[in-house]
Protein backbone atom coordinates (compact mmCIF):
# COMPACT_ATOMS: atom_id res chain seq x y z
CA UNK A 1 0.00 0.00 0.00
CA UNK A 2 0.96 3.41 -0.02
CA UNK A 3 3.35 4.26 2.56
CA UNK A 4 5.57 7.59 3.46
CA UNK A 5 8.61 7.05 5.89
CA UNK A 6 10.17 9.64 7.55
CA UNK A 7 13.80 10.32 9.06
CA UNK A 8 15.35 10.91 11.61
CA UNK A 9 11.90 10.65 13.89
CA UNK A 10 14.63 13.08 16.51
CA UNK A 11 16.70 15.92 15.66
CA UNK A 12 18.55 18.11 17.81
CA UNK A 13 20.58 21.33 16.42
CA UNK A 14 22.45 24.25 17.50
CA UNK A 15 20.86 27.94 16.83
CA UNK A 16 22.39 28.94 13.64
CA UNK A 17 22.98 25.10 12.42
CA UNK A 18 21.21 23.41 9.67
CA UNK A 19 18.62 20.57 10.19
CA UNK A 20 17.20 17.82 6.99
CA UNK A 21 14.33 16.16 7.21
CA UNK A 22 14.28 12.66 4.69
CA UNK A 23 11.41 11.05 3.45
CA UNK A 24 10.87 8.41 0.74
CA UNK A 25 7.59 7.36 -0.89
CA UNK A 26 6.19 4.49 -2.20
CA UNK A 27 3.22 5.36 -4.68
CA UNK A 28 5.21 6.68 -8.05
CA UNK A 29 2.31 8.77 -8.89
CA UNK A 30 2.25 10.52 -6.33
CA UNK A 31 2.83 14.09 -8.35
CA UNK A 32 2.21 16.47 -4.73
CA UNK A 33 4.57 16.70 -1.27
CA UNK A 34 4.04 19.42 0.91
CA UNK A 35 5.65 19.50 4.08
CA UNK A 36 3.94 20.93 7.42
CA UNK A 37 4.86 22.11 10.93
CA UNK A 38 2.86 21.28 13.83
CA UNK A 39 3.46 23.05 17.20
CA UNK A 40 1.95 21.83 20.48
CA UNK A 41 -1.84 22.28 20.48
CA UNK A 42 -2.22 23.23 16.57
CA UNK A 43 -2.55 21.70 13.75
CA UNK A 44 -0.38 21.12 10.76
CA UNK A 45 0.60 24.52 9.07
CA UNK A 46 2.24 24.06 5.56
CA UNK A 47 5.77 25.39 5.02
CA UNK A 48 6.69 24.68 2.02
CA UNK A 49 5.53 22.08 -1.28
CA UNK A 50 6.95 21.18 -4.35
CA UNK A 51 5.45 19.47 -7.58
CA UNK A 52 7.12 16.38 -9.35
CA UNK A 53 7.59 18.66 -11.98
CA UNK A 54 10.30 20.56 -10.23
CA UNK A 55 13.48 19.40 -8.32
CA UNK A 56 14.17 22.20 -6.34
CA UNK A 57 12.30 24.99 -4.45
CA UNK A 58 13.69 27.48 -1.92
CA UNK A 59 11.83 29.74 0.04
CA UNK A 60 14.24 32.08 2.77
CA UNK A 61 15.71 29.65 5.12
CA UNK A 62 14.01 26.55 3.86
CA UNK A 63 14.34 24.14 0.97
CA UNK A 64 12.86 20.89 -0.67
CA UNK A 65 14.62 18.75 -2.60
CA UNK A 66 12.89 16.32 -4.86
CA UNK A 67 14.37 12.90 -6.51
CA UNK A 68 11.26 11.53 -8.15
CA UNK A 69 13.76 8.21 -9.48
CA UNK A 70 14.61 7.23 -5.76
CA UNK A 71 11.00 8.49 -4.66
CA UNK A 72 13.20 10.54 -2.18
CA UNK A 73 12.29 14.46 -0.92
CA UNK A 74 13.98 16.38 1.47
CA UNK A 75 13.47 19.45 4.06
CA UNK A 76 16.52 21.53 4.42
CA UNK A 77 16.21 24.09 7.22
CA UNK A 78 19.25 26.79 7.03
CA UNK A 79 20.03 29.11 9.96
CA UNK A 80 18.30 27.30 12.71
CA UNK A 81 16.22 29.68 15.13
CA UNK A 82 14.56 28.01 18.36
CA UNK A 83 11.30 29.38 17.04
CA UNK A 84 11.85 26.46 14.29
CA UNK A 85 11.64 23.95 17.12
CA UNK A 86 8.51 22.13 16.19
CA UNK A 87 7.17 18.37 14.81
CA UNK A 88 8.14 18.28 11.06
CA UNK A 89 5.64 16.35 8.93
CA UNK A 90 6.16 15.32 5.40
CA UNK A 91 3.45 13.88 2.56
CA UNK A 92 2.97 12.69 -0.57
CA UNK A 93 -0.54 12.44 -2.82
CA UNK A 94 -1.78 12.49 -6.31
CA UNK A 95 -2.89 15.92 -7.00
CA UNK A 96 -6.10 13.87 -8.63
CA UNK A 97 -6.91 12.00 -5.34
CA UNK A 98 -6.20 14.42 -2.65
CA UNK A 99 -5.82 11.55 -0.32
CA UNK A 100 -2.20 12.91 1.68
CA UNK A 101 0.10 10.52 2.96
CA UNK A 102 1.94 11.36 6.19
CA UNK A 103 4.95 10.13 7.60
CA UNK A 104 5.88 9.65 11.27
CA UNK A 105 6.65 13.15 11.56
CA UNK A 106 10.21 14.49 13.35
CA UNK A 107 10.51 16.33 16.26
CA UNK A 108 12.95 19.05 15.59
CA UNK A 109 14.74 20.85 18.51
CA UNK A 110 16.78 24.32 18.34
CA UNK A 111 19.02 24.64 21.20
CA UNK A 112 19.63 28.39 21.88
CA UNK B 1 -4.97 32.69 11.14
CA UNK B 2 -5.81 29.26 9.53
CA UNK B 3 -9.02 29.96 8.05
CA UNK B 4 -10.25 26.72 8.92
CA UNK B 5 -12.67 26.28 12.60
CA UNK B 6 -13.22 23.07 13.98
CA UNK B 7 -15.24 22.86 17.35
CA UNK B 8 -15.15 21.74 20.03
CA UNK B 9 -11.31 22.25 20.50
CA UNK B 10 -11.59 19.80 23.17
CA UNK B 11 -14.02 16.70 24.21
CA UNK B 12 -14.75 13.69 26.27
CA UNK B 13 -16.24 11.25 26.03
CA UNK B 14 -17.57 7.80 27.09
CA UNK B 15 -17.09 4.82 25.16
CA UNK B 16 -20.06 3.31 23.05
CA UNK B 17 -21.03 7.32 22.56
CA UNK B 18 -21.44 8.65 19.52
CA UNK B 19 -19.93 12.45 18.82
CA UNK B 20 -20.34 14.70 16.23
CA UNK B 21 -17.20 17.33 15.34
CA UNK B 22 -17.51 20.30 13.14
CA UNK B 23 -15.75 22.13 10.46
CA UNK B 24 -16.00 25.77 9.21
CA UNK B 25 -14.19 25.64 6.05
CA UNK B 26 -11.61 28.24 4.23
CA UNK B 27 -14.21 30.81 2.50
CA UNK B 28 -14.68 29.22 -0.90
CA UNK B 29 -13.09 25.91 -0.70
CA UNK B 30 -15.05 22.99 -2.08
CA UNK B 31 -13.24 20.00 -0.99
CA UNK B 32 -13.16 19.21 2.93
CA UNK B 33 -10.83 16.14 4.37
CA UNK B 34 -10.99 14.63 7.66
CA UNK B 35 -7.57 13.11 9.78
CA UNK B 36 -7.34 11.17 12.73
CA UNK B 37 -4.10 11.93 14.46
CA UNK B 38 -3.02 9.54 17.39
CA UNK B 39 -0.63 10.73 19.49
CA UNK B 40 3.11 10.67 18.35
CA UNK B 41 1.91 10.02 14.74
CA UNK B 42 1.32 11.59 11.78
CA UNK B 43 -2.20 12.27 10.48
CA UNK B 44 -4.23 9.52 8.60
CA UNK B 45 -6.62 9.98 6.11
CA UNK B 46 -10.46 9.26 7.50
CA UNK B 47 -12.49 10.54 4.32
CA UNK B 48 -12.69 13.59 1.65
CA UNK B 49 -15.89 15.80 0.88
CA UNK B 50 -16.29 17.42 -2.72
CA UNK B 51 -19.01 19.60 -3.50
CA UNK B 52 -21.30 17.65 -0.67
CA UNK B 53 -20.34 14.24 -2.13
CA UNK B 54 -17.87 11.57 -0.64
CA UNK B 55 -15.16 11.00 -3.13
CA UNK B 56 -12.58 9.08 -1.17
CA UNK B 57 -12.36 7.28 1.95
CA UNK B 58 -9.06 5.70 3.91
CA UNK B 59 -9.33 2.73 6.04
CA UNK B 60 -11.68 3.44 8.98
CA UNK B 61 -15.06 1.52 9.78
CA UNK B 62 -18.50 2.77 8.67
CA UNK B 63 -19.01 3.95 12.07
CA UNK B 64 -16.95 7.20 11.08
CA UNK B 65 -19.18 9.22 8.92
CA UNK B 66 -18.87 12.59 7.23
CA UNK B 67 -21.57 15.40 5.60
CA UNK B 68 -20.42 18.39 3.73
CA UNK B 69 -23.05 21.27 3.35
CA UNK B 70 -23.43 23.68 0.70
CA UNK B 71 -21.91 26.34 2.98
CA UNK B 72 -18.52 24.22 2.60
CA UNK B 73 -18.95 23.51 6.04
CA UNK B 74 -18.67 19.66 7.32
CA UNK B 75 -19.46 17.56 10.06
CA UNK B 76 -17.39 14.12 11.17
CA UNK B 77 -19.56 11.36 13.26
CA UNK B 78 -18.20 8.82 15.32
CA UNK B 79 -21.06 6.21 16.41
CA UNK B 80 -20.51 3.70 19.01
CA UNK B 81 -16.76 5.30 20.63
CA UNK B 82 -14.02 2.96 21.89
CA UNK B 83 -10.96 3.41 23.53
CA UNK B 84 -8.89 3.70 20.44
CA UNK B 85 -10.78 6.59 18.91
CA UNK B 86 -9.18 9.12 21.20
CA UNK B 87 -7.15 11.17 18.80
CA UNK B 88 -6.54 14.82 17.45
CA UNK B 89 -9.34 15.25 14.59
CA UNK B 90 -7.87 17.29 12.21
CA UNK B 91 -9.94 19.01 9.24
CA UNK B 92 -8.58 19.93 6.09
CA UNK B 93 -10.02 22.56 3.31
CA UNK B 94 -8.79 23.29 -0.29
CA UNK B 95 -9.97 25.05 -3.07
CA UNK B 96 -10.02 23.00 -6.52
CA UNK B 97 -11.43 24.67 -9.14
CA UNK B 98 -11.54 22.30 -12.12
CA UNK B 99 -7.56 21.43 -13.60
CA UNK B 100 -6.33 23.41 -10.62
CA UNK B 101 -4.41 22.83 -7.46
CA UNK B 102 -3.69 25.07 -4.46
CA UNK B 103 -3.06 23.19 -1.46
CA UNK B 104 -4.59 22.26 1.47
CA UNK B 105 -5.58 24.33 4.71
CA UNK B 106 -5.36 22.57 8.02
CA UNK B 107 -7.88 23.28 11.19
CA UNK B 108 -6.31 23.26 14.96
CA UNK B 109 -8.14 20.40 15.58
CA UNK B 110 -10.61 18.45 18.11
CA UNK B 111 -9.22 16.58 20.81
CA UNK B 112 -11.40 13.56 21.78
CA UNK B 113 -10.73 11.65 24.60
CA UNK B 114 -12.89 8.68 25.19
CA UNK B 115 -13.32 7.09 28.42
Amino acid sequence: GENVEQHPSTLSVQEGDSAVIKCTYSDSASNYFPWYKQELGKGPQLIIDIRSNVGEKKDQRIAVTLNKTAKHFSLHITETQPEDSAVYFCAATRIQGGKLIFGQGTELSVKP
Amino acid sequence: ETGVTQSPTHLIKTRGQQVTLRCSSQSGHNTVSWYQQALGQGPQFIFQYYREEENGRGNFPPRFSGLQFPNYSSELNVNALELDDSALYLCASSLNPPGQFYGYTFGSGTRLTVV
